[in-house]
């Protein structure tokens, strides 16, 4: 593909359900990136994977978050039991490999009731 | 983890040239990237720079100084397109993960 792609753009959903978001990165890149940013702020990282494995979960903000990668490929992004505060965009990047130019794609943009 | 600091917001005029200061802590650093992100927009790579001194890429050019934690961006020739927030990034305690500053958003005017 041309770059990173990632469904849906838009997202409302109502307070306590469940959201999955998906991430489509540029094909062989090994490292995979998410993020989150509010409006005004700076991206907050959530999670890192390396190929299907992810090394660092350190920022996804509680139990409620996870994410998985498959086939070194497509990511997803499962928000569980979704509250106000998870409003923000939801940006995912990829890389060739770690510590390279990060290649972003264009956001889902999350809004919960 | 890392810490970046940057200024909050820049005005300039369009033809000057503007310089973008980004501090960041210098322990396990592994290289600072520069991304620039219009408004609405998934944020897009400008500069890596891993080695001390000043990297050109036409409009655009990137400095660091890694004995004092510090890097700019400089943008010549300013035009109005060049309005967008700026964000400065760097790994830090040997992660290869970058940490986003909070951006500094450029205004451009006539």
């Amino acid at each position: 593909g041309a770059g990173v792609s990632q469904s849906p753009s838009n997202k409302v959903t109502e307070k306590g359900k469940d959201v999955e978001l998906r991430c489509d990165p540029i094909s062989g890149h090994t490292a995979l990136y998410w993020y989150r940013q509010s409006l005004g702020q700076g991206l907050e990282f959530l999670i890192y994977f390396q190929g299907n494995s992810a090394p660092d979960k350190s920022g996804l903000p509680s139990d409620r978050f996870s994410a998985e990668r498959t086939g070194g490929s497509v990511s997803t992004l499962t928000i569980q039991r979704t509250q106000q505060e998870d409003s923000a965009v939801y940006l995912c990047a990829s890389s060739l490999r770690a510590a390279h130019e990060q290649f972003f794609g264009p956001g889902t943009r999350l809004t919960v009731l | 983890g890392q810490n970046i600091d940057q200024p909050t917001e820049m005005t300039a005029t369009e033809g000057a040239i503007v310089q973008i200061n980004c501090t960041y802590q210098t322990s396990g650093f592994n290289g600072l990237f520069w991304y620039q992100q219009h408004a609405g927009e998934a944020p897009t790579f400008l500069s890596y720079n891993v080695l001390d001194g000043l990297e050109e890429k036409g409009r655009f050019s990137s400095f660091l100084s890694r004995s004092k934690g510090y890097s700019y961006l400089l943008l010549k020739e300013l035009q109005m397109k060049d309005s967008a927030s700026y964000l400065c990034a760097a790994p830090s305690g040997g992660s290869y993960i970058p940490t986003f500053g909070r951006g500094t958003s450029l205004i451009v005017h006539p």
